[in-house]
């Protein structure tokens, strides 16, 4: 059966750091893959997608970036974290050519 | 431009009976795919139950259905014989024909009371 991690669980980083979020999926090859965002009590927004490996696609401009080194790996970025940024990322994946997407536990992001 | 608005940002309902979640949402596409997602204290979400706008049978899983209307495109989601259990958040979501752009409501909130 498939199965999606996201780490870490839980991060306070300074306004102005660096980020770094990752996603890994098991059990299945070429997933489409998503990072959302959802702010506090607020539905959730897509950031990025991404059907192969080093193929992203930005919904949102804005300070992150996306990365897909590996098939079933899945990477948010940013150089200079805001406040603004807090929030709770979910990473999700979907089997191509199927409409349900799967979702990760999600990392809560708290920026100082 | 995809839209999804649900209008209910709280409701509560008592243990055992039936209580229904309204969305209403709207899109230019033909082909297209609405979704409830259920996220509990956890915060995983998790995907209860799917409508193809192609079908015009109603989705059922086990305690949930959906009412679907296409033409006035609303698409509300009924809990029969609530349960503790069901206490979470819901969203609603529609997603194109190859949902690589899927769009969330703001929620609602369920409570059950015992």
């Amino acid at each position: 059966s498939q199965t999606i991690h996201q780490w870490p669980a839980t991060l306070v980083q300074p306004v102005g750091s660096p980020l770094s979020l990752e996603c890994t999926v098991e059990g299945t090859s070429n997933p489409n893959l998503y990072w959302y965002r959802q702010a506090a009590g607020r539905g959730l927004q897509l950031l990025f997608y991404s059907v192969g490996i080093g193929q992203i696609s930005s919904e949102v401009p804005q300070n992150l970036s996306a990365s897909r080194p590996q098939d079933r790996q899945f990477i948010l970025s940013s150089k200079k974290l805001l406040l603004s940024d807090s929030g709770f990322y979910l990473c999700a994946w979907r089997i191509p050519g199927y409409p349900d997407q799967f979702f990760g536990p999600g990392t809560r992001l708290t920026v100082l | 431009a995809q839209t999804v608005t649900q209008s209910q940002p709280e409701m509560s309902v008592q243990e055992a009976e039936t209580v229904t979640l309204s969305c209403t949402y709207d899109t230019s596409e033909s082909d297209y795919y609405l979704f409830w997602y259920k996220q509990p204290p956890s915060r995983q979400m998790i995907l209860v139950i799917r409508q193809e706008a192609y079908k015009q049978q109603n989705a059922t899983e086990n305690r949930f259905s959906v009412n679907f209307q296409k033409a006035a495109k609303s698409f509300s989601l009924k809990i029969s014989d609530s349960q503790l259990g069901d206490a979470a958040m819901y969203f609603c979501a529609l997603g194109g024909y190859n949902n690589n752009d899927m769009r969330f409501g703001a929620g609602t909130r369920l409570t059950v009371k015992p």
